[in-house]
């Protein structure tokens, strides 16, 4: 079965302080990896995802995350945290080329920022 | 693209009513998804469809609930009769494929008094 877990409720940040987000999953085969954000009141947006490649995926609002996948984790990182970047971020997973066909979500991190 | 369209963006209603939630997807995209979001139980998938036939209704808590997607550029999330514990965020979204990310609607929040 697939799964994917966000160990933390919330994470805090100082503004201009690296961010890390964390996310691990659980897939049988080859793994599809995803972030998301939402702001209040909105949808969530997609932010970047991962297939095959380079290990370090580069996406949106200057976010990056890292497949390891000896550690089956995918941690969302930004260098230097903005204000702005408040919000709840998701990761989600499913299986490369499985039949299933919806992404797991995981519960969701609020990040939170201070000036 | 306008993206994936839902309305209304907010509904009230009173329990007991019933009320119907709609979803555009985006052009060409042949995967949609009712996605509900509370605080207690977080983002749940409620159904998809592949090409307008339900595929997994597994999350649909009770027959209250019904879904239906007539044609490729529609789809409803229908409860009836509506209880208070209904209120939350249902979302849409929609994919060109299976391995392909989501886009999401902006929700309706909808809260049953």
């Amino acid at each position: 079965a697939q799964s994917v877990a966000q160990p933390e409720d919330q994470v805090n940040v100082a503004e201009g302080n690296p961010l890390t987000v964390k996310c691990t999953y659980s897939v049988s085969g080859n793994p599809y990896l995803f972030w998301y954000v939402q702001y209040p009141n909105r949808g969530l947006q997609f932010l970047l995802k991962y297939i095959t490649g380079d290990n370090l995926v580069k996406g949106s609002y200057g976010f990056e995350a890292e497949f390891n996948k000896s550690q089956t984790s995918f941690h969302l990182k930004k260098p230097s945290a903005l204000v702005s970047d408040s919000a709840l971020y998701f990761c989600a997973v499913k299986e490369y080329g499985g039949s299933q066909g919806n992404l797991i979500f995981g519960k969701g991190t609020k990040l939170s920022v201070k000036p | 693209d306008a993206g994936v369209i839902q309305s209304p963006r907010h509904e009230v209603t009173e329990m007991g009513q019933e009320v119907t939630l709609r979803c555009k997807p985006i052009s060409g995209h042949n995967s949609l998804f009712w996605y509900r979001q509370t605080m207690m139980r977080g983002l749940e998938l409620l159904i998809y469809f592949n090409n307008n036939v339900p595929i997994d209704d597994s999350g649909m808590p009770e027959d209250r609930f019904s879904a239906k997607m007539p044609n490729a550029s529609f789809s409803t999330l229908k409860i009836q009769p509506s209880e208070p514990r209904d209120s939350a965020v249902y979302f849409c979204a929609s994919t060109p494929g299976v391995n392909y990310g989501y886009t999401f609607g902006s929700g309706t929040r909808l809260t049953v008094v």
